[in-house]
């Protein structure tokens, strides 16, 4: 099976942009879960969407959304971009049911490394 | 917060020495993950224990879980440069409308050759 994969790998910006970040899971899986990772603040979850729909949000600004699409696959969006926004975005999917004792084991993507000037 | 809290905050030992790891939490949990991550990179997935298992091996990992003391322990054996990294645990909480995987800060490990 072909891995988490994240588009695009790098990404500079300039404050007030904003940005796309995009995800492919692994195939089968329906819930992909979004990350900022950070120095200072570690790993944060962004939020999850489980077939199309936000299942669970982080503490996050709404400047941070999300979607998901039938096929799995999801975007993240991060509107008027400030300084402090300059992270590694990292995607994970998994199978998301909630019965399956390893529903939530986590694949990570590569991430994508943000920076904001 | 943070659910899963690791210690030592980093921690550097000899190739061929043991490495332990802590993860203490706070909530009833599903099951305990470990993952690593290399510089930069995403995390990679090493070992899943669940909330009734108190032990599992994997190659040269050991993890223990004590639901008691909310605590779990990562044992990586006879180590190895490669094996320099972060260590993270995440807590998977019982399923409910919250049940997202929650990390800790992780763990720097560096593994002297």
């Amino acid at each position: 099976k072909a891995g988490v994969t994240q588009t695009p790998r790098y990404l500079i910006k300039t404050r007030g942009q904003q940005v796309t970040l995009s995800c492919s899971p692994i195939s089968g899986h329906r819930s992909v879960s979004w990350y900022q990772q950070t120095p200072g603040q570690g790993l944060q979850f962004l939020f999850e969407y489980f077939s199309e729909t936000q299942r669970n949000k982080g503490n996050f600004p709404g400047r941070f959304s999300g979607r998901q699409f039938s096929n799995s696959r999801s975007e993240m969006n991060v509107s008027t971009l400030e300084l402090g926004d300059s992270a590694l975005y990292l995607c994970a999917s998994s199978s998301g049911f909630l019965r399956d004792p390893v529903g939530n084991e986590q694949f990570f993507g590569p991430g994508t490394r943000l920076t904001v000037l | 917060s943070q659910q899963g809290e690791e210690d030592p905050q980093a921690l550097s030992i000899q190739e061929g020495e043991n490495a332990t790891m802590n993860c203490s939490y706070k909530t009833s949990i599903n099951n305990l993950q470990w993952y690593r991550q290399n510089s930069g990179r995403g995390l990679v997935h090493l070992i899943l224990i669940r909330s009734n298992e108190r032990e599992k091996h994997s190659g040269r990992l050991r993890v223990t879980l004590d639901t008691s003391k909310k605590s779990s322990s990562l044992l990586i054996t006879a180590s190895r440069a490669a094996d320099t990294a972060s260590y993270f645990c995440a807590t998977d909480p019982k399923p409910g409308a919250n049940s997202k995987l929650t990390f800790g800060k992780g763990i720097t490990l560096s593994v002297r050759p």
